[in-house]
């Protein structure tokens, strides 16, 4: 199975920040890679897809890059509505596998 | 609009089964790969099995294979999951998902959400 590691686990973060999460694959998947935010109680909402492809309706602040193995999620400037907890997910092969998850809470 | 609408989850005794549907409604259901996700309360997702549109083929989270079936009626435009031998640690909440047509553009689309919960 190939395995998702994903960093931070959690973080602290001020509006008007800068942040990166990162996604590590046990094994190469090209860019079968999703990114996923997710509040409490809340279906979890896709943001980016194909590593880097924009989802319809998401704020451009959010954007994503990598290839291969490693995968970067990033929100230019962070608001007040981007607190929340971060996924990945790899669905190049079988088993799909998401990451552990970072959650983002404000400093 | 697309929709996805979840429905079938409850309480059930381990050992026991339970059926789960998604009745899906905005978008050509029988073009795309449909799938389950799942998340234990304050856990993270767990992705469960998918279904090719034809139905010809389906995949499985390793400790569901054998007891979970994942199914769909195109005519219905409805997935479901058919969870027998249900255990303590299969209680999560179930999602359906839409996936894609083309392999990139997956996991757009969620349903709200099904409860299961194995307990005596």
């Amino acid at each position: 199975d190939i395995q998702m590691t994903q960093s931070p686990s959690a973080m602290s973060a001020s509006v008007g920040d800068r942040v990166t999460i990162t996604c590590r694959a046990s094994q190469g998947i090209s860019n079968y890679l999703a990114w996923f935010q997710q509040k409490p109680g809340k279906v979890p909402k896709r943001l980016i897809y194909a590593a880097s492809s924009f989802q319809s309706g998401v704020p451009s602040r959010f954007s994503g890059s990598g290839s291969g193995t490693e995968f970067t999620l990033t929100i230019s400037s962070l608001q007040p509505e981007d607190f929340a907890t971060y996924y990945c997910l790899q669905y190049s092969s079988y088993p799909y596998t998401f990451g552990q998850g970072t959650k983002l809470e404000i400093k | 609009e697309v929709q996805l609408v979840g429905s079938g989850g409850g309480l059930v005794q381990p050992g026991g089964s339970l059926r789960l549907s998604c009745a899906a409604s905005g978008f050509t259901f029988s073009n795309f790969w449909m799938s389950w996700v799942r998340q234990a309360s304050g856990k993270g997702l767990e992705w469960v099995a998918n279904i090719k549109p034809d139905d010809s083929e389906m995949y499985y989270l390793h400790s569901v294979r054998g007891r979970f079936t994942i199914s769909r009626d195109n005519t219905k435009n409805s997935l479901y999951l058919q969870m027998n031998s249900l255990r303590a640690e299969d209680t999560a909440v179930y999602y359906c998902a839409r996936e894609s047509t083309d392999g990139y553009n997956s996991f757009d689309y969620w349903g709200q959400g099904a409860l299961v919960t194995v307990s005596s």
